[in-house]
């Protein structure tokens, strides 16, 4: 079974710039989270979508950060336009009943 | 909302030694809880999850953790730790959704 896949995995932009991230779940899968995890600290939920309907955008920086997941199945998180205090990691992870699956990240870098 | 919080931020422990990692939840209806390891640049791995039943579960690795209601506690134990597990380690809760607390640094010296 192919796991979570996300791209890119390394992204080094300027402050002001935008980026996005792409994420593919697990097949099946109806849930998609993504996560912020700064550098020293654990992963803060942003965003929960269930199917291509979000259900928990509540710690979403709305006015920068948006997200989409098109027919239920991949994801985009975009910055726009992006802060230093956005450097991180940002995490991807697809869940089926009580089982999380996480992706590898990208690591995201703001100069 | 149930929550974890991680009391210590970084253990060093040799080679060979036990490792016992805290965690404490606060309460909530069913607690649901997972411990997750994270090695440098690497994503999270499952190391195992308490749902209901027996208080002490079995993990990969060689790592069990042993729920505690009284104590509000789901505390992660290796009897004895192996260089590889030197890593982050975060509990993590679900009520709607899933929370990590603010993980534990391992650092296993020779």
């Amino acid at each position: 079974e192919a796991g979570v896949a996300q791209s890119p995995r390394y992204k080094i932009i300027e402050k002001r710039q935008s980026v996005a991230f792409w994420c593919n779940p697990i097949s099946g899968h109806a849930t998609l989270y993504w996560y912020q995890q700064i550098l020293g600290q654990g992963p803060k939920l942003l965003i929960q979508f269930q199917n291509n309907g979000v259900v928990d955008d509540s710690q979403l920086p709305k006015d920068r950060f948006s997200a989409e997941r098109l027919k239920g199945v991949d994801s985009t998180l975009k910055i726009q336009p992006a802060k230093l205090e956005d450097s991180a990691v940002y995490l991807c992870a697809s869940s089926f009943g009580q089982g999380w699956y996480f992706g590898p990240g990208t690591r995201l870098t703001v100069l | 909302a149930q929550s974890v919080t991680q009391p210590d931020i970084h253990i060093t422990v040799s080679e060979g030694a036990s490792l016992e990692l805290r965690c404490n939840y606060s309460y909530g209806a069913t607690p649901y809880l997972f411990w997750y390891v994270q090695s440098p640049g690497q994503g999270l791995q499952l190391l195992l999850k308490y749902f209901s039943g027996d208080t002490l579960v079995q993990g990969i690795k060689g790592f069990e953790a042993e729920f505690k209601r009284s104590q509000s506690s789901f505390n992660l134990r290796k009897p004895s730790v192996h260089w590889s597990d030197a890593a982050e380690y975060f509990c993590a809760s679900n009520d709607y959704k899933l929370s990590f607390g603010a993980g534990t640094t391992v650092t296993v010296r020779a």
